[in-house]
Formats: C-alpha cells, structure tokens, sequence
C-alpha cells in the first residue's frame, strides 16, 4: 500500500540553525501538507500546497517557515532560524484531491531544539 | 469557531467493552467529519470519516454517530480489543478550506 514517507525520524538542532524536513508523498497525489504537533498536545496545520504553490497558511507559519517542492517527488518543510518552541513532531500529509479530507500522514519527524 | 472540542481526554475500557469519544464542533460550515488513530510514534491514520449528511457509519466494530442540530459527533468501538489501545482524534474540515482541525485526542487503554 502506497504510503507517505519522511526523513529524518529525528533531527537535534540548535537554536537559530537552519533545518530542513523532508517528505515523498504518494505518488499520484497532487495537495501536500504540513502538521505539528507538541509533545501531548493536538495535531496543528501548518500549510497546504498544491500547484506549486502555497494554498493556505496558519498563523503559526510565520516568515521562518518555507515549503517547497524541489523535484516531482519531495516536499520539503524549511525551519530558517530554529527556536526552542519548534521543538515538537512535524507530520507531512498528502491527499489526491482537495476539500474531501482524505489525507495520509507520514510517520513524521521529531525535531528537537536545543 | 476553528475549535473542534473533544472528550475524554483519557479513557479505560475492559476488552469486549464499548469505547465511546465524543467530540463537538461550532462551525457549521465544516462538511467532513473525520478520525484519526496514532499509535505511539506514528503519524495519525484516517479510520472512518462522515459528512454531516447521515446520522451514522459503521465500519466494522467502528461507528461515528452524528447529530448535526447538536452540532456533535461521537465514535463508538464495540468490543474493544487491546490492539485498539491508541490516541484517537477527531478532527473536522471544510469542502473548500481542506485544512483538517483536529480535537486534543483522547488516549485509549483496552485493559486485556
């Protein structure tokens, strides 16, 4: 069954450091979102991107959160200048078609700033 | 109004027991009422999903009652099994803003 992967499980970073998250979502999906998640606390929208493009953003997506979809295969999450209430797990997900809500999650990443 | 409010926050059910979550929404524009499952260190996996146009699914031992008057939503696992042990979240979106608003989760504990 075809599903959503991401790299790395876990990323360690230090304050201010530039990191990049990365995810391959299904092949023949075309929306592409990201999700976080503090420790214990509920799943939050990031972002959603379709046609190269951001489609909405969160007020949490500030000027330190870039997405991109470098090739026809990855999408990536950048995180410019970390801080500490970064840390949390980051969930990529992408569905085939927009406004039905079926989207598939990645395992995610935990990233951890120190 | 973004807010999808769920309960309980944790829950204890013997095997073979009926597991209920309930969850409550405010805006009525939101059309797709689903849920999500997450074990430990794994991302959230759909379940079983409604639109506010029946009153109820049932996926094999999985069923979301609905009552759109009451604006609320509730998911029932029948015979609960310790596999079902996991953090469940209800979530809600709209047909045209697809960003899905998850609850705060509820942990499940099936005690074998």
């Amino acid at each position: 069954e075809p599903e959503v992967t991401q790299t790395p499980s876990h990323q360690v970073t230090q304050m201010g450091q530039e990191v990049i998250l990365r995810c391959v979502p299904i092949s023949n999906h075309l929306y592409f979102y990201w999700y976080r998640q503090i420790l214990g606390q509920k799943v939050e929208f990031l972002v959603s991107f379709y046609n190269n493009e951001i489609s909405e953003k969160s007020e949490i997506f500030d000027d330190q959160f870039s997405v991109e979809r470098p090739d026809g295969s990855n999408f990536t999450l950048k995180i410019r200048s970390t801080k500490l209430e970064d840390s949390a797990m980051y969930f990529c997900a992408s569905s085939r078609l927009a406004g039905v809500g079926e989207q598939y999650f990645g395992p995610g990443t935990r990233l951890t700033v120190t | 109004q973004q807010q999808v409010k769920q309960s309980p926050q944790s829950l204890i059910v013997q095997k073979g027991g009926i597991s209920i979550i309930n969850c409550a929404y405010e805006n009525t524009a939101f059309d797709y009422f689903p849920w999500y499952q997450q074990f430990p260190g794994k991302g959230p996996a759909l379940l079983i999903a409604i639109r506010p146009d029946v009153s109820e699914k049932k996926e094999g031992r999985f069923t979301i009652s609905f009552n759109k008057s009451a604006k609320q939503f509730s998911l029932h696992i029948m015979d609960s099994q310790p596999g079902d042990s996991a953090t469940y979240f209800c979530a809600a979106s709209r047909g045209r803003d697809d960003k899905i608003i998850f609850g705060k989760g509820t942990r499940l504990h099936i005690l074998p």
